[in-house]
């Protein structure tokens, strides 16, 4: 069963922490990618990588920074988490291309205190 | 630039059907469908390919209509497991080129009743 893992599925930062969020996938993906989900505004895009140590920076990108160091694990860094941040972040990953599948992950609700 | 879902939301009884418009300002190339179920991943529906191909899953259905950069989703004869919120996706290149990173929208909630 093909899968992509988020390391927390909850968790509760305070203002001005550094916070990392991990996301593993074990199908040999060449994409990566990180959303943020807001009720009413739907999946936006903060950053997406296409390879090791590649990024390129999605529709939101202001606040956050990404680390690929390995094909199968791409983070999320809140460099100082403030509470517009708070929200659910949803990690994916796809074959190289652009009309594959994306495979997400569960979800981590983060709430910045 | 985000495409625009209608409806946004929409209350079925078992055995109804639906449609889903998903409507972008700019020239699509592909529309990407996902289902996400409540506490649930998004899980991939369809990708639509320009050309005008109907795609179908199970009873669920979509069209790609380029020309009116427009997309449409029908489910039929809607079950209780049709409930979540649907979401489309388009890439941001307006020339087709994609990495695989999609715009999507703010997604259309559909509740399925017995």
């Amino acid at each position: 069963d093909v899968k992509v893992t988020q390391s927390s599925r909850y968790l509760v930062k305070r203002t001005g922490e550094k916070v990392f969020l991990e996301c593993v996938q074990d199908m040999d993906h060449e994409n990566m990618f990180w959303y943020r989900q807001d009720p009413g505004l739907g999946l936006r895009l903060i950053y997406f990588s296409y390879d090791v140590k590649m990024k390129e920076k999605g529709d939101i990108p202001e606040g956050y920074s990404v680390s690929r160091e390995k094909k199968e694990r791409f983070s999320l860094i809140l460099e100082s988490a403030s509470t517009n941040q708070t929200s659910m972040y949803l990690c994916a990953s796809s074959f190289r291309g652009g009309n594959t599948e994306a495979f997400f992950g569960q979800g981590t609700r983060l709430t910045v205190v | 630039q985000q495409p625009v879902q209608s409806p946004q939301a929409v209350i079925l009884r078992e055995g109804e059907d639906a449609v889903i418009n998903c409507s972008s300002s700019k020239a699509l190339y592909s529309v990407h469908w996902y289902r996400q179920k409540h506490g649930e991943a998004p899980v991939f529906l369809m990708i639509l390919l320009k050309g005008g191909e109907q795609k179908g899953h199970d009873k669920i259905s979509a069209s790609f209509n380029e020309k009116k950069q427009q997309s449409s989703l029908y489910l039929t004869a809607s079950q209780l497991s049709y409930s979540g919120t649907y979401f489309c996706g388009t890439p941001p290149m307006n020339y087709g080129g994609s990495q695989g990173n999609l715009i999507f929208g703010k997604g259309t909630k559909l509740s399925v009743k017995p």
